[in-house]
């Protein structure tokens, strides 16, 4: 399977514990992006990055959270001292600027994490 | 910031007829608009965009139509089938490749 990638798929941890997700993009995406979504909503933006810069981040993410793609490859998303309302489905994509898919952004199958 | 507003936020049309989605956004900067399909369990994936210097596309039953000035776009599909059956997701950009704004989407039922 060529297309973007997550891990681990589900994550249950008690509040207060630090997790940490995975994502590999498409491997010729140089955008990568983070996205939150809850049941019944739409995907909400958090992070993105160009390479290894990033380049946008949300005021959703809180000091709690952060971000790295250190060498424009995968990314990881780290959530410190987890509350229950970082319950939600985190959701990595990634896209290239340019090509036949110009742009368009390829989602990965998410991280469900449930804190308890 | 860019608010995504999407309604009905149910429809149910029997297979055959026509589905139409609409949304509105606020930031007059955005020119980029995408539409997801998202199975239960799945990930979204893109059906088809729009960028703001067109004022509509089709792509088969899928057809994306667009109107600047108002600030609105919407989703038309024809002939519906029961594998159109997904919530689908409007979102708004200052440009492609950049960060998305969903609306909150579209849980659409096709009943045969």
């Amino acid at each position: 399977d060529t297309g973007v990638s997550q891990d681990p798929r589900h994550k249950i941890t008690k509040r207060g514990q630090n997790v940490t997700f995975r994502c590999d993009p498409i491997s010729e995406h140089n955008r990568l992006y983070w996205y939150r979504q809850t049941l019944g909503q739409g995907p909400e933006f958090l992070t993105y990055f160009q390479n290894e810069a990033q380049l946008e981040k949300s005021r959703l993410l809180s000091d709690r959270f952060s971000a790295e793609r250190p060498k424009g490859s995968f990314s990881t998303l780290e959530i410190q001292r987890t509350e229950q309302g970082d319950s939600a489905m985190y959701l990595c994509a990634s896209s290239a600027q340019s090509g036949r898919a110009l742009n368009e952004q390829f989602f990965g199958p998410g991280t469900r994490l449930t804190v308890l | 910031g860019e608010n995504v507003e999407q309604h009905p936020s149910t429809l149910s049309v029997q297979e055959g007829d026509s589905a139409v989605i609409k949304c509105t956004y606020s930031d007059s900067a955005s020119n980029y608009f995408p539409w997801y399909k998202q199975e239960l369990g799945k990930r979204p994936q893109l059906i088809i965009d729009i960028r703001s210097n067109v004022g509509e596309k089709k792509d088969q039953r899928i057809a994306v139509t667009l109107n600047k000035t108002a600030k609105h776009f919407s989703l038309h599909i024809t002939e519906t089938q029961p594998e159109d059956s997904a919530v689908y997701f409007c979102a708004a950009s200052k440009n492609s490749g950049y960060a998305l704004n969903f609306g909150k989407g579209t849980s659409l039922l096709v009943t045969p």
